[in-house]
């Protein structure tokens, strides 16, 4: 069966690295995907990577994949307080998996 | 904006009408979703439509939910006898088939029954 699990909350300093870790359990996933959801409005697609590649680096976000551990992790280099929203990772194979998301709180 | 687009964005019933929410993809997307939020929660998908097939059927949903894409462009999910425990966010996707099949998100429609 398909299980995707995240830690519920994170709180950070600004300025700070967040890292947001999810471990998934379908092998077969081709590609994982990170979406950030804030109060009230839909979800964002951050990023995502190719299950055979073990880092993507776009801008402020990094996603580390270990296929070997199903786990995926979001580092997110020098926090924002725009950045505290819910972050949710993925798994696809047609339609998605979501996890039940993590918190991010920043304090400034 | 070419993104996707729900309408309504809230819709409050009362138990045992029925509801029908509207979504329109981006349009050049092949790929239709639906799925479900409900509070601290992540998404829990419904259904998804390739052109105007139906590929795949979650086995979660009642068969009080019909969804349809009649021309390969927009969708409309509908509830049918709606129970309280249908209150929840209903969110629309869509994509290319293909490549990395990225996901983009409408806005949702919320669902308050009563």
């Amino acid at each position: 069966g398909e299980d995707v699990e995240q830690s519920l909350f994170l709180s950070v300093r600004e300025g700070d690295s967040s890292v947001i870790n999810c471990t998934y359990t379908d092998s077969s996933s081709t590609y994982l995907y990170w979406y950030k959801q804030e109060p009230g409005a839909g979800l964002q697609l951050l990023t995502y990577i190719f299950s055979n590649m073990d880092m993507k680096q776009d801008q402020r976000l990094t996603v580390l994949l270990n296929k070997k551990d199903k786990h995926l992790s979001l580092r997110i280099a020098d926090t924002q307080t725009g950045d505290s929203a819910i972050y949710f990772c993925a798994e696809s194979i047609g339609a998605l998996t979501f996890g039940s998301g993590t918190r991010l709180q920043v304090q400034p | 904006d070419t993104g996707v687009s729900q309408d309504p964005r809230h819709k409050i019933t009362k138990r045992g009408q029925n509801v029908t929410f509207r979504c329109d993809p981006i349009s050049e997307h092949n790929r239709l979703y639906w799925y479900r939020q409900t509070l601290g929660q992540g998404p829990e998908f419904l259904t998804y439509f390739q052109n105007e097939a139906q590929l795949e059927k979650s086995r979660l949903l009642s068969d009080r939910f019909s969804a349809e894409r009649p021309k390969g462009s927009f969708s409309t999910l509908e509830i049918q006898r709606t129970e309280q425990g249908d209150s929840a966010m209903y969110l629309c996707a869509s994509s290319l088939e293909g490549g990395s099949y990225e996901q983009y998100f409408g806005p949702g429609t919320r669902l308050t029954v009563t």
